[in-house]
């Protein structure tokens, strides 16, 4: 499967506990998106890479999450001190470049008890 | 980006063409028309896009008004396996490119 690969698919932790999740973008697109989703919503954006640098986050990105592409391939979207309020799925996409879709992977979902 | 409006479900008949409408009535001219959609706990999948001009391709048919404040989804033969959100989604051709979605229409394809 060459598409976008998400790990791990589900995620259940107490409040209070760090959790990390990863995402394997297409090879060769050197752009990254996180994006996180709630119940009945639309996708929002939290923050986006081109190659390993950070380009953009969004204020939904609070300082206790991370998100991090050391070299440029993988990336890793680490949350802190978890709170109900994490519970959502988070989403990562990446796209070849400029004016290109995304191609989304299938999501963590995340519950935070 | 600017907005878009569509609206909240549509039900279509198996077999029957589906036309999913968007208004986006604040376009400007160097924003393309996107549309996504995501079916129950799958991540959204990119349909098609355009700029001014139709556009068909395996999945469905994109059709974008004169003055392109509002555009149709056109899936010419709706299954089962079409129920799904669909998102309409205006982005600039520029930029980092973030998708800024809406709510979607929620279309339920009825056997």
């Amino acid at each position: 499967d060459t598409g976008v690969s998400q790990n791990p698919r589900h995620k259940i932790t107490k409040r209070g506990q760090n959790v990390t999740f990863r995402c394997d973008p297409i090879s060769e697109h050197n752009r990254l998106y996180w994006y996180r989703q709630t119940l009945g919503q639309g996708p929002e954006f939290l923050t986006y890479f081109q190659n390993e640098a950070q380009l953009e986050k969004s204020r939904l990105l609070s300082d206790r999450f991370s998100a991090e592409r050391p070299k440029g391939s993988f990336s890793t979207l680490e949350i802190q001190r978890t709170e109900q309020g994490d519970s959502a799925m988070y989403l990562c996409a990446s796209s070849p470049g400029r004016g290109n879709e995304q191609y989304f992977g299938p999501g963590t979902r995340l519950t935070v008890t | 980006d600017a907005k878009t409006t569509q609206p909240p479900s549509m039900d279509c008949a198996e077999g029957r063409a589906a036309n999913l409408p968007c208004n986006h009535s604040t376009i400007s001219g160097n924003e393309y028309v996107y549309w996504y959609r995501q079916i129950h706990s799958q991540g959204p999948q990119y349909i098609i896009h355009g700029l001014k001009n139709n556009e068909t391709n395996e999945m469905a048919s994109l059709i974008i008004t004169e003055d392109r404040k509002s555009s149709t989804l056109i899936l010419p033969h709706a299954t089962l396996r079409d129920t799904a959100v669909y998102y309409c989604i205006v982005r600039d051709s520029g930029g980092y490119q973030k998708v800024t979605f809406g709510t979607g229409t929620k279309l339920q394809v009825i056997p």
